[in-house]
């Protein structure tokens, strides 16, 4: 699986878009981009994936570049709750139930 | 509510014991998955299974062993041969596909007394 780079921490302001980059520069073309997050002592939680087209759902979106190679987790409108690690996550494509490898991660600090 | 359910939320393991941590799913998936966090770290597979009666190392699965009999239970034991067993074991299961997600249980974390 291709290897994740995101900054180890970042603030947001209460009520304003958190916006989550991740450069993923070797992933391969049947690569899916996952996003997680972990508040404390509590097991992750998915987010959002994707492999080429930007998505959205109740919580995020996802906006992949198009040559795939970064992409950004967007939380719209950020909440004192949001305050976790978020990983970004690359895991190859249908036919394999293989891993999911977790980076360090970035750690987002919602402030009041 | 469809889930992962691990138990028990804290254990504590006396030196030269094994102790064995429970996982059950109802979301009727394929595999399973055991992962170890430790303190500021990323999560390390330790074991996962794709279906019944098989399952297949991880990174780190020495000092541990598991059991998949049932589709819906994924047991792990930590042997006393594990040295550092002091950590948070978190379980997971998904479809077989990767482009359906892992669900991961809220956690369990192990001390040693």
């Amino acid at each position: 699986d291709a290897k994740t780079t995101q900054p180890p921490s970042m603030d947001c302001a209460e009520g304003r878009a958190a916006n989550l980059p991740c450069n993923h520069s070797t992933i391969s073309g049947n690569e899916y981009v996952y996003w997680y997050r972990q508040i404390h002592s509590q097991g992750p939680q998915y987010i959002i994936h994707g492999l080429k087209n930007n998505e959205t759902n109740e919580m995020a979106s996802l906006i992949i570049t198009e040559d795939r190679k970064s992409s950004t987790l967007i939380l719209p409108h950020a909440t004192l709750r949001d305050t976790a690690v978020y990983y970004c996550i690359v895991r190859v494509a249908p036919g394999s139930a293989r891993q999911l490898t977790f980076g360090s991660g970035t750690q987002l600090t919602v402030l009041p | 509510d469809g889930g992962i359910t691990q138990s028990p939320k804290y254990l504590f393991r006396k030196e030269g014991q094994n102790v064995t941590l429970s996982c059950e799913q109802n979301l009727n998936h394929d595999a399973m998955y055991w992962y170890r966090q430790d303190p500021g770290q990323g999560l390390r597979l330790i074991y996962y299974s794709q279906i019944v009666n098989d399952f297949q190392k991880g990174d780190i699965a020495e000092g541990y062993s598991v059991s998949r009999e049932k589709k819906e239970s994924f047991p792990l034991t930590v042997t006393s041969a594990q040295k550092n067993p002091t950590a948070f074991y978190l379980c997971a299961s998904s479809t077989d596909r990767a482009s359906q997600p892992q669900h991961f249980g809220d956690g369990t974390r192990l001390s040693i007394l």
